[in-house]
């Protein structure tokens, strides 16, 4: 089955606590994408990368960081410093064309 | 003026009915718009693309675009109450393949 796994379903994050969102596809996508979404807000992009080894930032970067060290993974690590993070976070990837595909999500909450 | 703007509702119609979302963007260079469905709790789920002017049907669904009134509609014909989500417009702005989402219009449909 193709498709994008994301995990996990859940997370708790306690004060002062870095978490790890994982992201893995295997359709052989060159490019994936995390999106944070809040109620009424829609998704707003934090990371992008269009290959391995290279990544950007998106509008709302600040407090996440991630890596691109295998085309099929796209971690991204909440840190600290993201005061706000608890949403739902999704994860997208694409290939030569425009259509962007999404993973089930994490939700994240802070305790 | 936000980039990609949606009502958000909700929009009511009755089970078997016609229903009409619209979306309107600020980027006149943008080439491809994406409808996405997201039910409650879930992550979204591509419906369509549509990259040139005019109507593009699938099954129940047809998308409209008007480049030169930038808008872009979504028509969902004989309307089921499996129906009832959250639709999302998807913009393509810029060279990259960087989606900007509306908010999204929250869909009711009453049997």
């Amino acid at each position: 089955d193709g498709g994008i796994t994301q995990s996990p379903k859940y997370l708790f994050r306690k004060e002062g606590q870095n978490v790890t969102l994982s992201c893995e596809q295997n359709l052989n996508h060159d490019a994936m994408y995390w999106y944070r979404q809040d109620p009424g807000q829609g998704l707003r992009l934090i990371y992008y990368s269009q290959i391995v080894n290279d990544f950007q930032k998106g509008d709302i970067a600040e407090g996440y960081s991630v890596s691109r060290e295998k085309k099929e993974s796209f971690p991204l690590t909440v840190t600290s410093a993201q005061k706000n993070p608890t949403a739902f976070y999704l994860c997208a990837s694409s290939g030569a064309a425009d259509t962007q595909y999404f993973g089930p999500g994490t939700r994240l909450t802070v305790l | 003026q936000k980039e990609v703007e949606q009502n958000s509702g909700p929009l009511s119609v009755p089970e078997g009915a016609i229903a009409s979302l619209n979306c309107t963007y600020s980027d006149r260079g943008s080439q491809s718009f994406f409808w996405y469905r997201q039910y409650s709790g879930k992550s979204p789920e591509l419906i369509m693309s549509i990259y040139s002017n005019g109507d593009k049907e699938d099954g129940r669904f047809t998308a409209q675009l008007n480049k030169a009134s930038q808008y872009v509609s979504l028509l969902i014909r004989d309307s089921q109450p499996s129906d009832s989500a959250t639709y999302l417009c998807a913009v393509k702005i810029g060279g990259f393949q960087k989606l900007v989402f509306g908010t999204g219009t929250r869909l009711l449909v009453s049997p």
